[in-house]
């Protein structure tokens, strides 16, 4: 049973741009939502992540919004540069439960 | 501060054959995770090791299976190799047993033939 649906499966954004990766989930019992940024060959490395708590958080150029009432959590990216092309993944668990479910990832 | 590493990178098997992957946490990391990447289908959880017992497992059948030894390095054995079984094998480790976040590894590429 697939519990964090992710879309765009691919997205192509020019230099500059703003992208923008969404997930829901079904689960209400996550309460971690990180995203994970993963280059060819390479494993995925933790981007930013958030807590239900609060409705968004920003990093950078990162910026997780969280809509709790919806269920539903999404990535932006501003000011997109070649060096963000990668694949990237939401995932959602339960604290103190390390099983954390993937969404199936979008490439950037 | 080196990372998870992972041992082999890349593995060809043939259907029927067992397999041995191997995962070095980041020293001072006691929680060891296994996690399989197949195509299109994302990361999937496997198996968690902690303090070498395992703490949960993912929807995969008892084929699949692994340990943790004192020095907390873990293996995932797969027996009985299946096409299907054809995927990425990360390994992730915690500083905090249940608690993100996780520092994963570049995992062994395995092919099943």
């Amino acid at each position: 049973q697939q519990q964090v649906k992710q879309s765009p499966q691919s997205l192509i954004v020019q230099k500059g741009g703003i992208s923008i990766i969404n997930c829901a989930y079904e689960n209400t019992a996550f309460d971690y939502f990180p995203w994970y940024q993963q280059f060819p060959g390479k494993g995925p490395a933790l981007l930013i992540a958030i807590r239900p708590d609060v409705s968004e958080k920003k990093e950078g150029r990162f910026t997780i919004s969280f809509n709790k009432s919806a269920k539903q959590f999404s990535l932006h990216i501003m000011d997109s540069q070649p060096g963000d092309s990668a694949t990237y993944f939401c995932a959602a668990s339960i604290l103190g439960n390390e099983k954390l479910t993937f969404g199936t990832g979008t490439r950037l | 501060e080196a990372g998870v590493t992972q041992s082999p990178t890349h593995l060809i098997k043939t259907r029927g054959q067992q397999v041995t992957l191997r995962c070095s946490p980041i020293s001072g990391h006691t929680s060891v995770y296994w996690y399989q990447q197949a195509l299109g289908l994302g990361l999937q959880f496997l198996l968690w090791y902690d303090e070498g017992e395992e703490r949960n497992r993912g929807n995969f059948p008892p084929r699949f299976s692994g340990r943790q030894f004192p020095n907390y390095s873990s293996e995932l054995n797969v027996n009985a190799l299946e096409l299907e079984d054809s995927a990425l094998y990360l390994c992730a480790s915690s500083l905090v047993p249940g608690n993100s976040p996780l520092h994963f590894g570049n995992g062994t590429r395995l092919t099943v033939t």
